[in-house]
């Protein structure tokens, strides 16, 4: 089985300051993890992605992610934070051998404000 | 990177009709597809994972015979949503996949009055 908890609802952080938004998983093998991004009435955008590789991610739009084994944490960071970075947030894990169909287990979300 | 589509974007319907909504991947082909389902100021909810050429595999508590789905073609897999009802009413999102990664639609809001 397999869980992503995503602590804190809701983020506010000035513009220019630090984001970070924290996920923690809990799965019974080596997971696969993403952080997607979904604007108001819109689709989820793939910010980044863990595969099993470096364990800092870099992803678009200046968001980066570290994988930590022994925390079983996932946390989203921006250095600075920009008006266009207000949105929700989603952590997600999936699970599977290669080919099967690696179905994504999501977070309950995270909205974040960004303050003038 | 991958795009995939959804048509329509919205739609609004009689209670008691019958929706389709298409999900297209335009750069890639995907074997697996999947549908979402969700509620304002809530997360994803997996309802089914579609599969090319076989039968979609629905999530427990999730009507088959009232969410149909068919994957006929590598690039393209339907939802229609049979007798719709108010409570049928939410945002429904698909997802393709390529490789390793899931890419999602743009989303199709469901309104049934």
């Amino acid at each position: 089985a397999q869980s992503v908890t995503q602590l804190g609802s809701h983020v506010s952080v000035s513009e220019g300051a630090l984001v970070l938004l924290r996920c923690n998983y809990s799965s019974s093998v080596p997971p696969y993890l993403f952080w997607y991004v979904q604007y108001p009435n819109q689709g989820l955008q793939l910010l980044l992605k863990y595969t099993s590789a470096a364990t800092l991610v870099k992803g678009i739009n200046g968001f980066e992610a570290e994988f930590k084994k022994s925390e079983t944490s996932f946390h989203l960071t921006k250095p600075s934070a920009h008006m266009s970075d207000a949105a929700e947030y989603f952590c997600a894990v999936a699970l599977g051998a290669s080919g099967s169909a690696r179905q994504l287990t999501f977070g309950s979300g995270t909205q974040l404000t960004v303050l003038p | 990177g991958a795009v995939v589509s959804q048509h329509p974007s919205w739609v609004i319907c009689k209670s008691g009709t019958s929706v389709k909504i298409e999900c297209r991947s335009l750069d890639f082909q995907a074997t697996t597809m999947f549908w979402y389902r969700q509620f304002p100021k809530q997360s994803l909810m997996l309802m089914a994972t579609s599969n090319e050429g076989s039968k979609a595999t629905y999530e427990q508590g999730v009507e088959k015979d009232k969410f149909l789905i068919n994957h006929a073609s590598l690039t393209l897999s339907t939802l229609t949503v049979t007798s719709a009802h108010p409570e049928d009413s939410s945002f429904y999102i698909c997802s393709a996949r390529d490789g390793g990664t899931q890419y999602f639609g743009p989303g199709t809001r469901l309104l049934v009055l």
